[in-house]
């Protein structure tokens, strides 16, 4: 079975902190992929990433920024923490952009204070 | 923008079979319809997807009109388990998976 792993499932930072959120895939998947969910908003993009060290803006990239060093891992950066950053994220990979489903993550509920 | 429109809620009773409607009228003709569900504080899971020919797996049905526009997702016999957000999804630009508000389906016991 495909495994997304998100480090964390509940996280609270402080407004201001350098925040990062870690997933990592084991199954060697092209791409991945991190969102938010909002009540109300329902899953938004942020960023993707279709190789190691590319990276394309979702719908709404201000305020994140992501690292894919390595194939298996896709880090979202919050650079300085807001209490508007509060929310669900959930972290997806596929093999291939078309014709392959996607799996998702369990998700980081990320409060800041 | 997601390109799909789907009905907020449904409901539907235990036992029976649960068809969530979705248009995609602005579909073009390389891009496929995808099906995901989101359980209560899960991650979404896939369902099922298709180009133009009906498909079916062990989770549901996908019924695709001829004309592409419009596409029905068919749970056979709905258990309270399928309670869920269900998202339609039609692989748009740049291959980004973008979800629309999704319809909320209530199996009533």
């Amino acid at each position: 079975d495909v495994k997304v792993t998100q480090s964390s499932r509940y996280l609270v930072k402080r407004t201001g902190e350098k925040v990062f959120l870690e997933c990592v895939q084991d199954m060697d998947h092209e791409n991945m992929f991190w969102y938010r969910q909002d009540p109300g908003l329902g899953l938004r993009l942020i960023y993707f990433s279709y190789d190691v060290k590319m990276k394309e803006k979702g719908d709404i990239p201000e305020g994140y920024s992501v690292s894919r060093e390595k194939k298996e891992r896709f880090s979202l950066i919050l650079e300085s923490a807001s209490t508007n950053q509060t929310s669900m994220y959930l972290c997806a990979s596929s093999l291939t952009l078309v014709n392959t489903e996607a799996f998702f993550g369990q998700g980081t509920r990320l409060t800041v204070v | 923008d997601a390109k799909t429109t789907q009905p907020p809620s449904m409901d539907c009773a235990e036992g029976r079979a649960a068809n969530l409607p979705c248009n995609h009228s602005t579909i073009s003709g390389n891009e496929y319809v995808y099906w995901y569900r989101q359980i209560h504080s899960q991650g979404p899971q896939y369902i099922i997807h298709g180009l133009k020919n009906n498909e079916t797996n062990e989770m549901a049905s996908l019924i695709i009109t001829e004309d592409r526009k419009s596409s029905t997702l068919i749970l056979p016999h709905a258990t309270l388990r399928d309670t869920a957000v269900y998202y339609c999804i039609v692989r748009v630009r740049d291959d980004k998976i973008i979800f629309g508000k999704g319809t909320r389906l209530h199996i009533l016991p």
